[in-house]
């Protein structure tokens, strides 16, 4: 079953801007992590936020959780083409510690 | 980190026939998964592969269909038997270590069958 719920599932924007997708969640977790995919090949790890966390930082990656509110956010600054992509979030649905993805989100950056 | 390396990278398959995909990790981690993602979709997890033991199936994915192995702590194979056109997708193999940490996965295999 699905637990991460991406939105929008596609996004396109131009180079520069930023671009933001949210992820929502039904159980409780431990961890929530985001990972992207090029072009149907393996998914590079991006984050991994902790329950007891609300936002983390990576190079231009920020993400943040509300627990409250079942929702992550991932938001990409200053995009680049080189970020097209989907990106995925996955939670360990119940506390199981085994990754459950969402559908994901599709970006576009045009250059 | 992890380095997860998985083969073959692609396959083009009859039939009828069966694959064998292989999942090497570079370090010792605690829990191996096998995901399917169909094209366009999300990743599906198959099953938890169990070192020495019977790996754990998601409902609607068998082991006469989808057996598993794992001998040790880095090492997994996936096998899809009997294939049909509905098994052509992207098998991915993934690694953590214990409890809450990240999940790495592998450069997947895309499995095509005619």
């Amino acid at each position: 079953s699905q637990q991460g719920e991406e939105d929008p599932q596609a996004l396109s924007i131009q180079e520069g801007e930023n671009a933001t997708m949210n992820c929502s969640y039904k159980t409780s977790i431990n961890n929530l992590q985001w990972y992207r995919q090029n072009s149907g090949r393996g998914l590079v790890h991006l984050i991994l936020i902790r329950s007891n966390e609300r936002e983390k930082h990576s190079g231009r990656l920020r993400v943040t959780l509300d627990t409250s509110k079942k929702s992550s956010s991932l938001l990409i600054t200053a995009s680049r083409a080189a970020d097209t992509a989907s990106y995925f979030c996955a939670t360990d649905e119940g506390g199981s510690y085994i990754p459950t993805f969402g559908r994901g989100t599709s970006l576009i950056v045009h250059p | 980190s992890a380095v997860i390396s998985q083969k073959p990278s692609r396959d083009i398959c009859q039939r009828g026939t069966s694959l064998t995909i292989q999942c090497q990790v570079d370090s010792q981690v605690t829990m191996m998964f096998w995901y399917r993602q169909q094209p366009g979709q999300s990743l599906t997890l198959i099953a938890t592969a169990n070192q020495g033991s019977e790996a754990t199936y998601e409902s609607g994915f068998v082991i006469d269909k989808f057996p598993i192995s794992r001998p040790n702590l880095t090492f997994s194979t996936l096998t899809v038997s009997n294939m049909s056109p509905e098994d052509s997708s992207i098998y991915l193999c993934s690694a953590a270590g214990i409890g809450d940490t990240e999940a790495f996965f592998g450069q997947g295999t895309r499995l095509t069958v005619v």
